[in-house]
C-alpha cells in the first residue's frame, strides 16, 4: 500500500474551513484514498473516500488532485466536536487492512 | 453508527492469564478485523476474518489467537497474557470488497 504524508498538527478556528491535506505520491491506478478520524477515546469514524473524482457526504468534502497524489479533506464550518486526529489512508478494495499512520491532530478552537 | 459492541470493555488482569475479548456485530458484514492501538505506534491491525472459519494473521499477530464460528462474532484471546499486551483492542467491521471499516468503542486491556 502506498504511503501518505500528514502535517503532525493543525489549528482551526470555530466556525472556519478546516482543510487538512496528505501527500500520497506513490498512490497507484487503482487504490482509494480514505479518510477517517479518531476523537480522544474513540473507535476510528469513518469520513469519506475516493478514486479520482472529487467527493462530498454530509460531513466533509474531498478534493484529489488530478495527478492523485495528493488530496485534501474540507470540514466546511468546524466545530469544537471536529476536534479529533484525522487519518489518511491510501487503500484497495479488497476489504483487507487499513495501514494507519500518525495523522494529523486537528484542533478547533472557540 | 454501525452496530458493533465489544466486551468487556474494560478488564485487568494478570500476567499468564487467558483473556478472550467478544466483538459482536448486527450488520451482516462479510470482513472482521482487530486492531491494537498504543502510545507512539498508532494503531496495528492484529488479525482479521474474511468470512466464517477465514482468517489471517495482521502485523502484530504473535500471541493472539482469534476464531470465527458465525457471522456476527469474532474473538480474540490471549492464550497467556503478558503486560506487553496492555493496550486498548479495537474491533472493526468492513463491507465486502470495500476498505470501509467501521469501529467499534473499543476495550481497553490491563494486565499487570
Amino acid at each position: 500500500d502506498a504511503k501518505t504524508t500528514q502535517p503532525t498538527s493543525m489549528d482551526c478556528a470555530e466556525g472556519r474551513a478546516a482543510n487538512l491535506p496528505c501527500n500520497h505520491s506513490t498512490i497507484s491506478g487503482n487504490e482509494y484514498v480514505y479518510w477517517y478520524r479518531q476523537i480522544h477515546s474513540q473507535g476510528p469514524q469513518y469520513i469519506i473516500h475516493g478514486l479520482k473524482n472529487n467527493e462530498t457526504n454530509e460531513m466533509a468534502s474531498l478534493i484529489i488532485t488530478e495527478d492523485r497524489k495528493s488530496s485534501t479533506l474540507i470540514l466546511p464550518h468546524a466545530t469544537l466536536r471536529d476536534t479529533a486526529v484525522y487519518y489518511c489512508i491510501v487503500g484497495g478494495t479488497s476489504g483487507s487492512r487499513l495501514t494507519f499512520g500518525e495523522g494529523t491532530q486537528l484542533t478547533v478552537n472557540p | 453508527d454501525a452496530g458493533i459492541t465489544q466486551s468487556p470493555r474494560h478488564k485487568v488482569t494478570e500476567t499468564g492469564t487467558p483473556v478472550t475479548l467478544r466483538c459482536h456485530q448486527t450488520e451482516n458484514h462479510r470482513y472482521m478485523y482487530w486492531y491494537r492501538q498504543d502510545p507512539g505506534h498508532g494503531l496495528r491491525l492484529i488479525h482479521y476474518s474474511y468470512g466464517v472459519k477465514d482468517t489471517d494473521k495482521g502485523e502484530v499477530s504473535d500471541g493472539y489467537s482469534v476464531s470465527r464460528s458465525k457471522t456476527e462474532d469474532f474473538l480474540l484471546t490471549l492464550e497467556s497474557a503478558t503486560s506487553s499486551q496492555t493496550s486498548v483492542y479495537f474491533c472493526a467491521i468492513g463491507l465486502a470488497g470495500g476498505d470501509t471499516q467501521y469501529f467499534g468503542p473499543g476495550t481497553r486491556l490491563t494486565v499487570l
